[in-house]
């Protein structure tokens, strides 16, 4: 399996444009997650699905983030419109149905609006 | 809530050395699981080790191991023969039962380890 894959890898773009971030999680696994990393906040879940539901969306910091899961094998995190302060390492997770085999991350794509 | 709790920002340790990292957590909740993860410079999160609240034995995986206290709530890494690969952030994280279902992993804000030569 390749593993959880995000992508853009690096994404730089002017305030107020809108930015999506697109995720692709194991095959087969019932979950996946979106988290961002800043140097201030740490690791913070922004929302996660459970078999392409929305489970938990109370990490989503304002309106302008939205999280879709349309099928199984893909997701997306949009921001509209962005603002300097959205820059951040976003990650994507996903993990089989048991929490004991923790999750698998991918990557991660690195945001930065200027 | 619970909380997971990294109080050692920065730690440095020669190579082939042992060293310990540290976590403490707060919850209520009875099972759960605790995991480390490893994030070196490229950025990519790593899962170290795992550990079932419910089982008293000591997760090891090779050259990782853990002390898990769970009347101390406390989760500690343990590092042997540290080598110059094991540079990077470790982050302690905890996730509920749930019934044994994935739900949310809780992160405390890691440590920056060092091998150094």
């Amino acid at each position: 399996d390749a593993g959880v894959i995000q992508s853009p890898r690096h994404e730089v773009t002017e305030m107020g444009q809108e930015v999506t971030l697109r995720c692709k999680p194991i095959s087969g696994h019932d979950y996946l997650f979106w988290y961002r990393q800043t140097m201030m906040r740490g690791l913070e879940l922004l929302i996660y699905f459970n078999n392409n539901v929305p489970i938990d969306d109370s990490g989503m910091p304002e309106d302008r983030f939205s999280a879709k899961m349309p099928n199984a094998s893909f997701s997306t995190l949009k921001i509209q419109p962005s603002e300097p302060r959205d820059s951040a390492v976003y990650f994507c997770a996903s993990s089989p149905f048991t929490g004991f085999y923790g999750y698998t991350f991918g990557s991660g794509t690195r945001l930065t609006v200027v | 809530a619970q909380t997971v709790t990294q109080s050692q920002p920065e730690m440095s340790v020669q190579e082939a050395e042992t060293v310990t990292l540290s976590c403490t957590y707060d919850t209520s909740e009875n099972n759960y699981y605790l995991f480390w993860y490893k994030q070196p410079p490229s950025r990519q999160m790593i899962l170290v080790i795992r550990q079932e609240a419910y089982k008293q034995q000591n997760a090891t995986e090779n050259r990782f191991s853990v002390n898990f206290q769970k009347a101390a709530k406390s989760f500690s890494l343990k590092i042997s023969d540290s080598q110059l690969g094991d540079t990077a952030m470790y982050f302690c994280a905890f996730m509920k039962h749930g019934g044994g279902t994935a739900s949310k992993l809780t992160f405390g804000t890691g440590t920056r380890l060092q091998v150094t030569l």
